[in-house]
């Protein structure tokens, strides 16, 4: 299995602009995670699918924050408008069940810049 | 509120050494632990699970121990080796079997040849 894809790999952007990040989970892992990983605050989880439905979104930061599910293998995370202090990168991660049950894998990060 | 927490932040090894690290959890209601490694520009990669039932987990040169009662485990690695350094964190469920896993904000590890 190719492992959890992401893209783009880099962004850079203005403050203001909206920026997409892409996500193709591993097939027939049903749990879908998105994660944004700063040196201040480290790994945090925005939010989580099961079975393409969101469950826990409550680590969404803003309104400006928006994530879909479509399908089993495709989630995209929106952000709009972006700011600087949304720098980060940020990783995608799917598991085979939910609940922490089964080890997570994770992409290889989208590092968003803005600017 | 479910609290992580890895000591040391950083360590630095001759090649060679067994090494131990660190991690704590404040809620010690947890199901299961897992580890894993951060390489540079990279994803995590999940190295080991700990059910709440199991006492430890090995992979090769890696042994992860869990202790739910006192709220730690350790990361063993036997025979360090320069490929060995990255970062390793650990993480917990959180709360409310959402889902969520609790990040500790991790070890680095750097192996001298």
């Amino acid at each position: 299995d190719a492992g959890v894809i992401q893209s783009p790999r880099h962004e850079v952007t203005e403050m203001g602009q909206e920026v997409t990040l892409r996500c193709k989970p591993i097939s027939g892992h049903n749990s879908l995670f998105w994660y944004r990983q700063t040196m201040m605050r480290g790994l945090e989880l925005l939010i989580y699918f099961n079975n393409n439905v969101p469950i826990d979104d409550s680590g969404m930061p803003e309104d400006r924050f928006s994530a879909k599910m479509p399908n089993a293998s495709f989630s995209t995370l929106k952000i709009q408008p972006s700011e600087p202090r949304d720098s980060a990168v940020y990783f995608c991660a799917s598991s085979l069940v939910g609940g922490g049950s089964s080890p997570l894998h994770f992409g290889n990060g989208t590092r968003l810049t803005v600017t | 509120k479910q609290e992580v927490t890895q000591i040391p932040a950083a360590l630095s090894v001759p090649e060679g050494e067994n090494l131990v690290l660190n991690c704590s959890f404040t809620d010690s209601a947890i199901y299961n632990l897992q580890w894993f490694r951060q390489d540079p520009g990279k994803g995590l990669t999940s190295l080991l699970l700990i059910q709440s039932s199991q006492r430890e987990q090995t992979s090769g040169r890696l042994n992860a121990s869990l202790d739910k009662s006192s709220g730690r485990s350790t990361l063993y690695i036997a025979a360090s080796q320069p490929g060995d350094s990255a970062t390793y964190l650990c993480a917990v469920p959180g709360s409310g079997n959402t889902g969520k896993l609790i990040f500790g904000q991790g070890t680095t590890l750097q192996v001298k040849p």
